[in-house]
């Protein structure tokens, strides 16, 4: 069993949706959940960041953690074609630890 | 604006061909670390240096060497390349804080073609 899992998609949308983008893990260690946004042929840039179990806003995106669970989401309302991208889900232990990447969801937002 | 940079974006190489990926930063950061993405994969850590240390993670082939000459320089050095090291190789770098989240800042990646 992976530690991080992500549905790879692709996932469409047409523009103005609200788009659901989810990973499980299975570490309970894991304290830090990050998303990063990564366009084709592009580094991972980083989105949002959470710790521990909550939700977190910025803009059109939310982030949401539940411990209990061992399950994280992304939200995004209003959506653009400019968020066309893979989001990748990412989580570590915190401080200086190494980060376990998901695999990516591949989203696709049409006008 | 800080930054990370890497060069070549892309580069393409023969088999067996040595080559070198070249990563830099204006952030100042402590920690750099070399990725490998292949398609639809997640990045998979190669190694990564604190300042002048360096961290090997236990699967990462032989054939992967690194160089941290200096604060803002790392080089990926793949020393034969075979067709399965054709990748996405991506620099990142972070504070290496110990507190609070460590946030790693990824620069474009280089795009390896290995012929």
């Amino acid at each position: 069993q992976k530690e991080v899992e992500q549905d790879p998609g692709p996932l469409s949308v047409p523009e103005g949706a609200i788009v659901s983008l989810n990973c499980t893990y299975s570490n309970s260690a894991f304290q830090y959940f990050m998303w990063y946004r990564q366009y084709s042929r592009k580094g991972p840039e980083l989105l949002m960041y959470t710790y521990s179990s909550g939700n977190k806003e910025d803009g059109r995106f939310t982030a949401q953690v539940d411990k209990s669970s061992k399950y994280i989401s992304l939200f995004i309302r209003d959506s653009q074609p400019s968020d066309s991208a893979t989001y990748l889900c990412a989580m570590s232990r915190g401080g200086y630890q190494k980060v376990t990447f998901g695999t990516g969801t591949k989203l696709q937002v049409i006008p | 604006d800080a930054m990370v940079i890497q060069n070549p974006r892309y580069q393409v190489t023969q088999f067996g061909k040595p080559v070198t990926l070249s990563c830099s930063q204006t952030l100042n950061h402590n920690v750099m670390y070399w990725y490998q993405q292949k398609s639809s994969q997640a990045p998979k850590l190669l190694f990564h240096y604190y300042d002048k240390d360096f961290n090997n993670e236990a699967d990462t082939p032989d054939n992967f060497q690194s160089r941290r000459p200096n604060t803002s320089f790392c080089f990926l050095d793949i020393r034969s390349p075979g067709l399965g090291d054709a990748a996405m190789y991506l620099c990142a770098t972070s504070r290496g804080t110990s507190g609070a989240t460590d946030t790693q800042y990824f620069g474009p990646g280089t795009r390896l073609t290995v012929l």
